[in-house]
């Protein structure tokens, strides 16, 4: 069965520090593996999405890493600035197909002037 | 394009109370899916859909239903609203299975007391 474990839960940083948020998943047999950030009281936003054959995918100051083999993700986040704040979930689908996904429980990031 | 929307944005249901909530997407994705998020935890999977007229239980099915008769629109039904069913629950999409984001909407906020 697919779980997905966040670390750490929270994290409050100055701005201008690049940041690393965790991701660890049991089911190493995934296709995909996707970041959403989700903003108070709204619903989620795609980041970044890593197909099994991929090893990194990057958007602007935001890099993900997968590594299949340790059940591993992370979240690279450069120069970190405040409009940041905000809560990243990663997602990691159920085995048997359909785009399923199995969520971790977030990071609550605050970054502060 | 309005993307994923999703009506009421908030309710107060009273125990034994029934609702429907909408979700309506305009993109023709095949896939659809209900999530619910609990306070501090990540969303966990109600019900999804693969198109219309199918549809099909998630990892907490108990106390929903869903109905699908079109592309675009997918309600999620509470028949018996139970406090443990307190939460915010957000429709998604997707074009497909072959590892594509889902698009969320942005979430009803249901108190039941």
């Amino acid at each position: 069965k697919q779980e997905v474990t966040q670390i750490p839960a929270a994290l409050s940083v100055p701005e201008g520090e690049n940041l690393v948020l965790n991701c660890s998943f049991t089911d190493s047999a995934i296709y995909n593996l996707q970041w959403f950030r989700q903003d108070p009281g709204k619903g989620l936003t795609s980041l970044l999405l890593i197909q099994s054959s991929q090893r990194e995918q990057t958007s602007g100051r935001l890099n993900a890493s997968l590594d299949k083999s340790s059940g591993r993700s992370t979240l690279y986040i450069a120069a970190s600035q405040p409009g940041d704040s905000a809560t990243y979930l990663c997602a990691a689908p159920i085995s048997g197909g359909y785009n399923k996904l199995i969520f971790g429980a977030g990071t609550r990031l605050a970054v502060h002037p | 394009n309005a993307g994923v929307t999703q009506t009421p944005k908030f309710r107060i249901l009273k125990i034994g109370q029934s609702m429907t909530l909408q979700c309506t997407q305009d993109m023709n994705h095949n896939y659809m899916y209900w999530y619910r998020q609990d306070p501090g935890m990540g969303l966990k999977l109600i019900y999804y859909s693969v198109g219309a007229g199918i549809t099909d239980k998630g990892e907490v099915p108990n106390g929903y239903n869903v109905s699908r008769s079109t592309t675009e629109d997918f309600p999620l039904r509470l028949e018996l609203a139970a406090p443990s069913q307190t939460s915010v629950y957000f429709c998604a999409s997707s074009f497909g299975q072959g590892g594509e984001t889902q698009y969320f909407g942005p979430g009803t906020r249901l108190l039941v007391l």
